[in-house]
């Protein structure tokens, strides 16, 4: 089974600052997609950035960029710039070749904005 | 284009009680899968629907089942609420039944309480 670990229950940072969130994986599938998902108090899950396995360049969505090291079963998500708006609960997921929609999620990081 | 939209926003249900709750996928979208949310924790996959049947299932019990219409909206019934029953249920939807790499929409949740 697959399993994903956010070892950071909460993170803060000072606005225009640069923040780095950590996620760990585990899977024994050859392609899968890794993604990071913010849920402002809003409730609704917004995808951040996404990255395919098989791809060895880093993703990267303006501010936000991933640090995926497949070897190590890690990726974590870098903000730049960091906003007010970035403000929220931060979790990392999986989604492997026989999951269909299914994505298993990480216990999530809070991140604060400090003005 | 509509997104996914879930209702009601908030229920509160007894103990032993059964509830329906509903989710209308964003345009296009013939997948639709839900989660509960504890509080506090990562979103856990209850199943998914494709072409009205369900073809996945997590670690839920029989008393969680659901439904989906031709117009792939799609409904969450619970049966003899328990307490811990208390979350947000989030629904998503996507293209595809297996498409692994087709991005999922969530919607804004509806936060069941039992009492």
């Amino acid at each position: 089974a697959q399993t994903v670990t956010q070892s950071q229950p909460e993170m803060s940072v000072q606005e225009a600052e640069t923040v780095t969130l950590s996620c760990t994986y585990d899977t024994s599938e050859s392609d899968y997609y890794l993604f990071w998902y913010k849920q402002p108090p809003s409730r609704q899950m917004i995808l951040v950035i996404r990255q395919e396995a098989y791809k060895q360049q880093n993703a990267t969505e303006n501010r936000f960029s991933v640090n995926f090291q497949k070897a190590a079963k890690s990726f974590s998500l870098k903000i730049s710039d960091s906003q007010l708006g970035d403000a929220a609960m931060y979790f990392c997921a999986y989604r492997g070749e026989t999951s269909g929609s299914r994505l298993t999620f990480g216990e999530g990081t809070q991140l604060t904005v400090n003005p | 284009e509509t997104g996914v939209t879930q209702s009601p926003t908030h229920l509160i249900k007894t103990r032993g009680q059964q509830v329906t709750l509903r989710c209308s996928s964003q345009s296009g979208h013939n997948t639709v899968s839900w989660y509960q949310q504890a509080l506090g924790q990562g979103p856990q996959f209850i199943f998914q629907y494709y072409r009205e049947e369900e073809n996945g299932r997590g670690n839920f019990p029989p008393r969680f089942s659901g439904l989906q219409f031709p117009n792939y909206s799609s409904e969450l019934n619970v049966n003899a609420l328990e307490l811990d029953d208390s979350a947000l249920y989030l629904c998503a939807s996507s293209r595809g039944q297996s498409s692994y790499n087709s991005p999922l929409h969530f919607g804004n949740g509806t936060r069941l309480t039992v009492t």
